[in-house]
């Protein structure tokens, strides 16, 4: 049983371009969170998703970032228009459906800007 | 909003030595969760407790749940536990939504 997938584990952006990470959940969870962890700082919360569903985006910031799960495929966390401040590691995590269940976390995707 | 404190910040020690790091909380949780991050950057989830004690293998955790305080312990350290440990509870605006201490990097040296 495959654990939570992230992709890329690296990704290199220069200022003003896109940035797309994807994550995919262990099998039969169908809640995501993503986090980011800010070099030298604390993992912070920034979305909660089910299944075609943003349950709690209040972590995110208000412009240039999006995330999504769709019915099919991945969990994609989108940055538009890239800033240096954006360069940090971000974390996907996953858990099934009862309330409490733990979250069980992926590998990161570790996002440098130039 | 629920603050964590985690203490030390910092921690080396030989090998062999009973580690424990220390986590408190602000509001009062369902449960907490302690996370390890290796350097390599990946995280590792160790326990989810709610009461009492966990054990697994080396590591234990404990809380107190009137004190809003917990501890994890590490019997007969090795330098393969060498990494960052966190401690995370639930945000007071959703369960499902976790705050996380600032991490404690424990070095550990043959």
């Amino acid at each position: 049983n495959a654990g939570v997938m992230q992709n890329p584990r690296h990704l290199v952006r220069r200022r003003g371009q896109e940035a797309r990470l994807r994550c995919s959940p262990m099998k039969g969870h169908s809640h995501v969170y993503w986090y980011r962890q800010l070099p030298e700082e604390g993992l912070k919360f920034m979305v909660y998703l089910q299944k075609e569903n943003i349950i709690d985006e209040s972590g995110m910031p208000k412009e240039r970032f999006s995330a999504e799960f769709p019915k099919e495929g991945p969990s994609i966390l989108r940055i538009q228009q890239v800033v240096r401040g954006d360069s940090a590691a971000y974390f996907c995590a996953s858990s099934p459906l009862n309330q409490g269940a733990p979250q069980h976390f992926g590998d990161g995707t570790r996002l440098s800007i130039l | 909003k629920n603050e964590v404190e985690q203490s030390p910040q910092n921690l080396t020690a030989q090998e062999g030595e009973f580690i424990t790091i220390n986590c408190s909380y602000s509001v009062g949780i369902s449960a907490l969760h302690w996370l390890q991050q290796h350097p390599g950057g990946g995280i590792v989830s160790l326990f989810m407790l709610s009461s009492g004690k966990k054990k697994h293998g080396r590591l234990i955790a404990t809380i107190n749940i009137q004190e809003k305080h917990s501890s994890l312990h590490i019997t007969a350290s090795h330098p393969r536990d060498s990494a960052v440990y966190i401690c995370a509870v639930p945000s007071i605006q959703g369960a499902q939504k976790l705050v996380f201490g600032q991490g404690t990097r424990l070095t550990i040296n043959p």
